[in-house]
């Protein structure tokens, strides 16, 4: 079946440091594939996302490139701030069947001043 | 808009107990889900339900029931309450559609702290 692997946290940075977070995955087919955000107490948010190979997500200073011959997805920003201290949750949506939702079991980030 | 509402925001049960957590969206989507997030586990679906009158089993089912009378309402009902359910529960919405710029992305409620004692 289909699953999501993300690097292992907690991640610490200092401010102005340049962030990736790893994401591979296994689908069949053509999966869509997502990063979600969670800030302290809230439910996920769509950060970004890529629907077909090569396609690049970008939001709010974040990128991700679908890169289908390696299965990745990694998330970059070139400098984080305080304000980017998050859980990070990689996902893909199948695209075949009802169109199942599998996550990641999420990056922890940390960014001290 | 309100988007994804969820009730409670907390709730303490005791073992055997019985309760529902209650999801209402008002976006007019026609996929909604249940997921429950474990510290490290990342977030697992329990049920799933395509349109008003549809509803499917995800990952982890048991223990649970839904219904979805409406297209705005998805409630997720705990029969017996186990320790094994403390969590923090998700409702989700989405609409499906090829081409379409917001379809297939996830919009989340602010979670339902359950416990079980």
């Amino acid at each position: 079946g289909d699953s999501v692997t993300q690097m292992e946290g907690p991640v610490t940075l200092s401010e102005e440091a340049f962030l990736t977070i790893n994401c591979t995955y296994t689908a069949t087919g053509y999966p869509s594939l997502f990063w979600y955000v969670q800030y302290p107490g809230e439910g996920l948010q769509l950060l970004l996302k890529a629907t077909k190979a090569d396609d690049k997500g970008s939001n709010k200073g974040f990128e991700a490139t679908y890169r289908k011959e390696t299965t990745s997805f990694h998330l970059e920003k070139g400098s984080v701030q305080v304000s980017d201290s998050a859980v990070y949750f990689c996902a893909l949506r199948s695209s075949g069947g009802y169109q199942k939702v599998t996550f990641g079991t999420g990056t922890k980030l940390q960014v001290i001043p | 808009n309100a988007g994804v509402t969820q009730t409670p925001k907390f709730r303490i049960l005791k073992i055997g107990q019985s309760m529902t957590l209650q999801c209402t969206q008002d976006m007019n989507h026609n996929y909604m889900y249940w997921y429950r997030q474990d510290p490290g586990m990342g977030l697992k679906l329990i049920y799933y339900s395509v349109g008003a009158g549809i509803t499917d089993k995800g990952e982890v089912p048991n223990g649970y029931n839904v219904s979805r009378s409406t297209t705005e309402d998805f409630p997720l009902r705990l029969e017996l309450a186990a320790p094994s359910q403390t969590s923090v529960y998700f409702c989700a919405s989405s609409y499906s559609g090829r081409g379409l710029s917001g379809a297939n992305v996830l919009t989340f409620g602010a979670g339902s702290r359950l416990t079980v004692l």
